[in-house]
């Protein structure tokens, strides 16, 4: 079955510093999402990403944070200038072309900001 | 903004025991999605209702939609332990924003 690769499996970063958070969805889906767990809370979504462009965004997605599809494979989550509080579980997700559709969850990459 | 709220927030049973766990929106929903973490994993998608007063079934799991579409639950029949996990419903609103509630981490003890 296909599945959502994410890479790598965990980032360490010293704060302040760029970070750049790889995803390779689904090859035929369409949409894609970033999301975030805290350890131990809930799954908060990010930002949702159709046609080359940003669909939603939370308020959690500020100017610290990018997303880019930079070729018809991957697709990415840059974060600009680290915080300690950026410091979670990065979920990327994808889902086919129809609205609505279950969307697949990557492995996620575990950031820990020092 | 749109919340969705989930209880309870753990649930410790004996295996062969059931199992529920309830979700509230705040808004009518389009949709409501369940998804399962396995600990140190990701979420995995489990089923979707759309349709209100919907009720779904996975075996021994039990999936209801409210009739306003704002409400939702999770049944399992019989406990066991590979049903240990989170289990999260999912709203969707916007373009296909997921807004989860906090999970219900269930334990079983064998």
């Amino acid at each position: 079955e296909p599945e959502v690769t994410q890479t790598p499996s965990h980032q360490v970063t010293q704060m302040g510093q760029e970070v750049i958070l790889r995803c390779v969805p689904i090859s035929n889906h369409l949409y894609f999402y970033w999301y975030r767990q805290i350890l131990g809370q809930k799954v908060e979504f990010l930002v949702s990403f159709y046609n080359n462009e940003i669909s939603e965004k939370s308020e959690i997605f500020d100017d610290q944070f990018s997303v880019e599809r930079p070729d018809g494979s991957n697709f990415t989550l840059k974060i600009r200038s680290t915080k300690l509080e950026d410091s979670a579980m990065y979920f990327c997700a994808s889902s086919s072309t129809v609205s609505n559709q279950p969307q697949h969850f990557g492995d996620g990459t575990r950031l820990s900001i020092l | 903004g749109q919340q969705v709220m989930q209880i309870p927030q753990y649930q410790h049973v004996q295996e062969g025991e059931d199992f529920t766990t309830y979700c509230n929106s705040s808004t009518t929903l389009s949709n409501i999605q369940w998804y399962k973490q396995r600990p140190g994993g990701h979420p995995v998608f489990l089923i979707q209702l759309v349709k209100s007063g919907e009720v779904k079934k996975q075996k021994r799991l039990t999936f209801q939609f409210g009739e306003a579409k704002k409400n939702s639950s999770l049944h399992i029949t019989a406990t066991q332990t590979t049903d240990v996990g989170t289990y999260f419903c999912a709203g969707s609103g916007g373009y296909n924003k997921l807004i989860f509630g906090a999970g219900t981490r269930l334990a079983v003890h064998p």
